[in-house]
């Protein structure tokens, strides 16, 4: 069994610019989330695709967006970094349509915008 | 989702027992407890989760209590590499996503 899989892993972006992420779900799994883990700081969810349409969002703006392909991968995009973009993104893959789903997360893209 | 409570940071002497407890005292009846840990800059690990009953596996076991407003996770054994950020966390059955607090930073000392 694969587990989560994220590219690339270390990232240097400056102010301004476009970041694509990238996350590859667990094998068998049907859902991806995104978060946001600031230095210090607890993970924070961005949002969750599932069967390729958004399933909900955190308090973040429009430009945090994202995708989900066919094969359940999934890319997170943001336009116009800003400084306080850096952080460490994190993916999680999980199995929804059963009654407890638990995710499991890949190792992160440790993103740095200058 | 219920607010949990998790001191900032705990000690534990390698091949001890390290019981790390947790805060929910809003706990609705159709949450779950998790507890995932961090290891320095990496993903979050699942670690268990439970409702209501003691559960154990591998990594741990969960206990809870009757009333559900607290429970406690405990390491058996624990080694160097247990040493991360344990995250206890409540989530309703088929939320999107999970709520972290600051979790406890648990150091084992050799």
């Amino acid at each position: 069994e694969t587990g989560v899989t994220q590219s690339p892993t270390h990232l240097i972006k400056t102010r301004g610019q476009q970041v694509t992420l990238r996350c590859s779900s667990q094998s068998g799994h049907n859902t991806v989330s995104w978060y946001q883990q600031a230095l210090g700081q607890g993970p924070q969810f961005i949002f969750q695709y599932y069967r390729e349409e958004e399933n909900g969002r955190g308090n973040f703006p429009p430009r945090f967006s994202g995708l989900q392909f066919p094969n359940y991968s999934s890319e997170l995009n943001v336009n116009a970094l800003e400084l306080d973009d850096s952080a460490l993104y994190l993916c999680a893959s999980s199995l929804d349509g059963l009654a407890v789903t638990t995710q499991y997360f890949g190792p992160g893209t440790r993103l740095l915008v200058l | 989702d219920a607010k949990t409570t998790q001191p900032t940071s705990m000690d534990c002497a390698e091949g001890r027992a390290a019981n790390l407890p947790c805060n929910h005292s809003t706990i609705s009846g159709n949450e779950y407890v998790y507890w995932y840990r961090q290891i320095h800059s990496q993903g979050p690990q699942y670690i268990i989760h439970g409702l209501k009953n003691n559960e154990t596996n591998e990594m741990a076991s969960l206990i809870i209590t009757e009333d559900r407003k607290s429970s406690t996770l405990i390491l058996p054994h624990a080694t160097l590499r247990d040493t991360a950020v344990y995250y206890c966390i409540v989530r309703v059955k088929g939320a999107q996503k999970l709520v972290f607090g600051q979790g406890t930073r648990l150091t084992i000392n050799p």
